[in-house]
């Protein structure tokens, strides 16, 4: 049973255009967001978060939009560039304290 | 400063020997948290810690797997009579604050199990 969802596993984007990277849950408890990004060989570095009160973050480059009577958030990252080719992972809490819960990853891949 | 460590980075064993897989906090870092990847997939919880107490252990597939953080720093994640189905990424993950969704990974453990 995959609570949370990454239906798209890869996306090619051009450098200096929009990325924009989908998630799906499915369980109403979770009420915090998180998006992870992975290099290879390395752990994934938490990147940036939104909690369910909000339906907008952003940071630099990297805007988190939730709709939670969709259950559906979206990280948007612009201008894309290629060092942010990575897999991007969202996960979600809220059922149980610490406990996250991960979507399966997409596969950026930015081009110069 | 340092991030999460973890050794071994790599580890293969043959199925029924028992592995210890250790994890070394963020200095600081209160909470410290034990995942499983799977090639191609998210990492999925197994426990966590605040100080030295186990707080979860739901995540934890049956009474092989074992964690302890007796100090409340430094974690090792015990494998018992290993299966080759438990062959995967461990992740170990740490946050600043208690039972914390914001956390941060260390490079993971690749276990093979032949």
């Amino acid at each position: 049973d995959q609570q949370v969802k990454q239906n798209s596993p890869s996306l090619s984007v051009q450098e200096g255009r929009i990325s924009i990277l989908n998630c799906d849950y499915t369980n109403s408890m979770f009420d915090y967001f998180l998006w992870y990004k992975k290099y290879p060989a390395e752990g994934p570095t938490f990147l940036i978060s939104i909690s369910s009160i909000k339906d907008k973050n952003e940071d630099g480059r990297f805007t988190v939009f939730l709709n939670k009577s969709a259950k559906h958030l979206s990280l948007h990252i612009v201008p894309s560039q290629p060092g942010d080719s990575a897999v991007y992972f969202c996960a979600a809490g809220g059922t149980s304290y610490g406990k996250l819960t991960f979507g399966q990853g997409t596969i950026l891949t930015v081009h110069p | 400063g340092a991030g999460v460590s973890q050794s071994p980075r790599y580890k293969v064993t043959k199925r029924g020997q028992d592995v210890a897989l250790r994890c070394d906090p963020i200095s600081g870092h209160v909470s410290l948290y034990w995942y499983r990847q799977a090639l191609g997939q998210g990492p999925e919880f197994l426990t966590y810690f605040n100080y030295e107490a186990q707080q979860d252990k739901s995540g934890l597939p049956n009474d092989r797997f074992s964690a302890e953080r007796p100090e409340g720093s430094i974690s090792t994640l015990t494998i018992q009579r290993t299966e080759q189905r438990d062959s995967a990424m461990y992740r170990c993950a740490s946050s600043l604050r208690e039972s914390s969704y914001e956390q941060y990974f260390g490079p993971g453990t690749r276990l093979t199990v032949t």
